[in-house]
């Protein structure tokens, strides 16, 4: 099934650095999605994606959605402790009900 | 968005036993998804619920391990069958969001040790 490459695996961060994580997928997404997870509990959405481009931003969370359609990144601003978790991509191609995950970015933030 | 309970949070069983998990739906919604994390892993989806037909099952996961149950619009069960410690493993249950935006809102999930 189809797969999405999610990088870095796991960072680990001082407070106030910025945070950068990427992910990219072999075929065309028309929707990508960003979500944390944090422990003992379900993914919960940040950042919702749906045209090539398109930048948006949720306070210090900004995510695009690449022109190829084929990638997509997230940026944290200034992290704090509460930033703590794993970051999941997930996109779903044109046609299909079905998200496809990344495999996580877990983030460690030092006070 | 929807608000979605599960049930257990959490538990241990033995092996080679069954464990059927809840999901409450506080809205009615056509489908309902079933997804499984491994530990430290991402999410796979084992199982599309619609109300009125049978499960949909992704490729690797079978009715006779994961049957399903959807017997309205807004609850749904998941049974992990003859347990082994690989099933180990957070059941989540999902349904889209009815903003109509077209993305999934996850339970909590529910804990599951094989031993």
């Amino acid at each position: 099934g189809q797969q999405l490459n999610q990088s870095p695996q796991s960072m680990f961060i001082q407070e106030g650095e910025d945070v950068s994580m990427n992910c990219t997928s072999s075929s065309i997404f028309n929707t990508w999605l960003w979500y944390k997870q944090d422990p003992g509990e379900g993914p919960v959405l940040l950042i919702a994606l749906y045209k090539a481009g398109e930048l948006t931003s949720n306070g210090r969370l900004t995510a695009q959605f690449g022109i190829t359609r084929k990638d997509s990144f997230l940026n944290i601003s200034a992290s704090i402790p509460s930033d703590v978790g794993i970051y999941f991509c997930a996109g779903r191609e044109g046609g299909s009900e079905k998200l496809v995950f990344g495999k996580g970015t877990k983030l460690t933030v030092n006070p | 968005s929807a608000v979605i309970s599960q049930k257990p949070s959490r538990d241990i069983c033995q092996r080679g036993t069954s464990l059927t998990i809840q999901c409450q739906v506080d809205s009615q919604v056509t489908m309902m998804f079933w997804y499984r994390q491994q530990p430290g892993q991402s999410l796979t989806l084992i199982a599309t619920a619609n109300q009125g037909s049978e499960a949909t099952y992704e490729s690797g996961f079978v009715i006779d391990k994961f049957p399903i149950s959807r017997p309205n619009l807004t609850f749904s069960t998941l049974t992990v069958s003859n347990m082994s410690p690989e099933d180990s493993s957070i059941y989540l249950c999902s349904v889209f969001e009815d903003s109509g935006a077209n993305v999934l809102t996850f339970g909590a999930g529910s804990r599951l040790t094989v031993l």
